[in-house]
């Protein structure tokens, strides 16, 4: 099945650092990738979803200043963590799904998850 | 507007004993309705699906059936291992609607 991975699985930075997490589809192009985050024992919170040659779409309450998601080609997403600090330690998760003209199965494709801890 | 409740859990339960998970579902349209699970420290997978009502998906021993009836989509095992203790995410998308619906998930303990 398709395939969509992450990385790193898991950074350690200094707090004021920015971090870069990269999303990508391995065995097919994806339009859209959808970034989550998930704290400790909660469900996931959707972040932006990412569209591939325009602007991401930010969730109410997310910074599009501080979160940067940059899709500049059909297999690739990232995410940014500027200026990061301790509150924006958590797993970070993202998705795609089958390019617009495909069968429709609906289904999300996941990636691994990255763990981002900020000292 | 689209939205997916199930029960939160958590479950807890001896080996091999029966397992289910209750999900029921509202949505505009006609969705696509998954079972995703993610174990501990790792993303999520899909478990199984169904895309249409009646269909019944089914995967290591996991059932779930579209009732389009009932807006349900429960999750069943006959019999669990040590190794189903995961979270379980109910979930559904809808063609050209906007982002994937999940559930608040379930976390599942099998002991020994």
């Amino acid at each position: 099945g398709a395939v969509v991975s992450q990385h790193p699985s898991w950074v350690i930075c200094k707090s004021g650092t920015s971090v870069k997490i990269e999303c990508r589809s391995l065995d097919f192009q994806a339009t859209t990738m959808f970034w989550y985050r998930q704290f400790p024992k909660q469900s996931l919170m959707l972040m932006a979803t990412s569209n591939e040659g325009s602007k991401a779409t930010y969730e109410q309450g997310v910074e599009k200043d501080k979160f940067l998601i940059n899709h500049a080609s059909l297999t690739l997403s990232t995410l940014t963590v500027t200026s990061a600090h301790p509150e924006d330690s958590s797993f970070y998760i993202c998705s795609a799904r089958d390019r617009p003209g495909q069968e429709f199965t609906g289904e999300l494709f996941f990636g691994e998850g990255s763990r981002l801890t900020v000292l | 507007g689209n939205s997916v409740t199930q029960m939160e859990g958590p479950v807890t339960l001896s080996e091999e004993a029966f397992l289910t998970i209750n999900c029921t579902y509202t949505a505009t349209g006609y969705p696509s309705l998954f079972w995703y699970v993610q174990y501990p420290g790792e993303g999520l997978q899909l478990l199984l699906k169904a895309t249409k009502a009646d269909d019944k998906g089914s995967n290591k021993g996991f059932e779930a059936t579209y009732r389009k009836e009932t807006t349900s989509f429960h999750l069943e095992k006959g019999s669990v291992q040590v190794s189903d203790s995961a979270v379980y995410f109910c979930a559904l998308s809808v063609r050209y609607g906007q982002n994937f619906v999940f559930g608040p998930g379930t976390r599942l303990s099998v002991l020994p």
